[in-house]
């Protein structure tokens, strides 16, 4: 990955539970994102959170940064089968005009 | 509104061949990206441009060149194409003027080239 890791790879749940995805960056930034995609699609912006911002929410999403640590996690509460699709977080870092993902979670939910 | 439109959808080129990806951003977008995914993998950051220049550079090989023209729409040209050249090519376009500082790309559905 250009910027960092996601953790965990793959997530199965079933529907109705939470589903946390946590992301790891490398650089200082000025924000970061959540995408999301299905197969084969283009991505999806999902939510932004700004570096000066801790905590962030979107409907069923919960989105927190911590940039001591250089890492955010995305929470899906009340999952659905809907969900399911691989889950990117990237980032813009303070030096240029170019937006950075990482390796991306793929989050699967049973119905 | 109308969202990125990128051109073709599908594309299948023998080694060695050129090929001429398009790309139409969303309306009053002057920032252009452009990503290479592989299976299974995370969109690699090409080149972007801003205002017709190309304003950062990612890993992007020398084979492959792009530009942005007056009307904001950008062409990735890809020459002595390699078998690993194969993956899912998106741009993406956002509205701001410095970037996407604190605005998020909105992507098109890519092109999907295959060499043989």
């Amino acid at each position: 990955s250009q910027q960092g890791e996601e953790d965990p790879q793959a997530l199965s749940i079933q529907e109705g539970e939470n589903a946390t995805m946590n992301c790891s960056y490398k650089t200082s930034i000025n924000n970061l994102q959540w995408y999301r995609q299905n197969s084969g699609r283009g991505l999806v912006h999902l939510i932004l959170i700004r570096s000066n911002e801790r905590e962030k929410h979107s409907g069923r999403l919960r989105v927190t940064l911590d940039t001591s640590k250089k890492s955010s996690s995305l929470l899906i509460t009340a999952s659905r089968a809907a969900d399911t699709a691989s889950y990117f977080c990237a980032t813009d870092d303070t030096g240029g005009f170019k937006t950075i993902f990482g390796a991306g979670t793929r989050l699967f939910v049973k119905a | 509104a109308a969202g990125v439109i990128q051109s073709p959808r599908h594309l299948i080129k023998e080694k060695r061949e050129t090929a001429t990806l398009k790309c139409y951003p969303i309306s009053r977008h002057d920032t252009v990206y452009w990503y290479q995914q592989g299976p299974g993998q995370d969109p690699q950051f090409l080149i972007s441009f801003y205002e017709k220049m190309q304003s950062d550079k990612g890993s992007i090989p020398d084979r492959f060149s792009a530009q942005q023209f007056s009307d904001y729409h950008s062409e990735l040209n890809m020459s002595s194409l390699e078998l690993g050249d194969s993956a899912l090519y998106f741009c993406a376009s956002s509205p701001t003027g410095i970037g996407s500082y604190n605005s998020p790309l909105h992507f098109g559905n890519g092109t999907r080239l295959t060499v043989t």
